[in-house]
């Protein structure tokens, strides 16, 4: 069936430092994808999107790849800063209505 | 320019009883797709509404039903309340097009518990 999983539940990183997050999808035929952060008590927020024709996609301050070779996505964070602190959900879709989301990886900012 | 706005926020209920949950969509969007999110995990993908009318919908059972207005805003309905619905539901809104759900804004949530 189709699932997506992250690899780590939490990742603790120091403040400047760049943060990877990592997520793995079993649907080769997801052809969109979306990282959405997540803080405390509010709904998740739209962060980076990329579709399945894209490798690689910027943002301001973060990077999406995606290897569709292992199906695998990731989100980078450059120079990460306390406000960076939430669960980052990774998200897929194949040509339907609906997203199918991973457990999410929870990222602390260290100072 | 209101976001995705939901109602109430917290609300607590007990077993067998019936709830209705509220969402307005972001202005200018025609679709609302609902979400459960059980503490700790990701967003499970309830239905999503269009045009008034339910197009897709994921493994619910049929004790979630859901409704939308013709001004886009839409209701979630679950009944016989088990304790394993205690979850945040959250409402997303969107634009459809080319027959794919484009970017989800999501409310806050409306955090039930089930007791």
């Amino acid at each position: 069936g189709e699932s997506v999983g992250l690899h780590l539940p939490t990742l603790s990183v120091q403040e400047g430092d760049n943060s990877i997050i990592n997520c793995a999808y079993s649907n080769s035929a997801s052809d969109y994808f979306i990282w959405y952060k997540q803080e405390s008590g509010k709904g998740p927020q739209f962060i980076i999107d990329i579709r399945s024709n894209m490798d690689k996609r910027q943002g301001q301050r973060v990077t999406v790849l995606l290897n569709k070779t292992v199906k695998h996505l990731s989100l980078q964070i450059a120079a990460t800063q306390p406000g960076d602190s939430a669960v980052y959900f990774c998200a897929e879709s194949k040509g339907t209505y609906k997203y199918i989301f991973g457990t999410g990886t929870r990222l602390k900012v260290l100072a | 320019d209101a976001g995705v706005t939901q109602s109430p926020t917290h609300l607590i209920k007990t077993r067998g009883q019936q709830v209705t949950l509220r969402c307005s969509p972001k202005s200018g969007h025609d679709t609302v797709s609902w979400y459960q999110q059980a503490l700790g995990q990701g967003p499970q993908f309830i239905f999503q509404y269009y045009e008034e009318e339910e197009r897709q919908r994921g493994n619910f059972p049929d004790r979630f039903s859901g409704h939308q207005f013709p001004n886009y805003s839409s209701e979630l309905n679950v009944n016989a309340l088990l304790l394993g619905d205690s979850a945040l539901y959250l409402c997303a809104s969107s634009l459809v097009a080319g027959g794919r759900t484009g970017e989800l804004f999501f409310g806050e949530g409306s955090r039930l518990t089930v007791l």
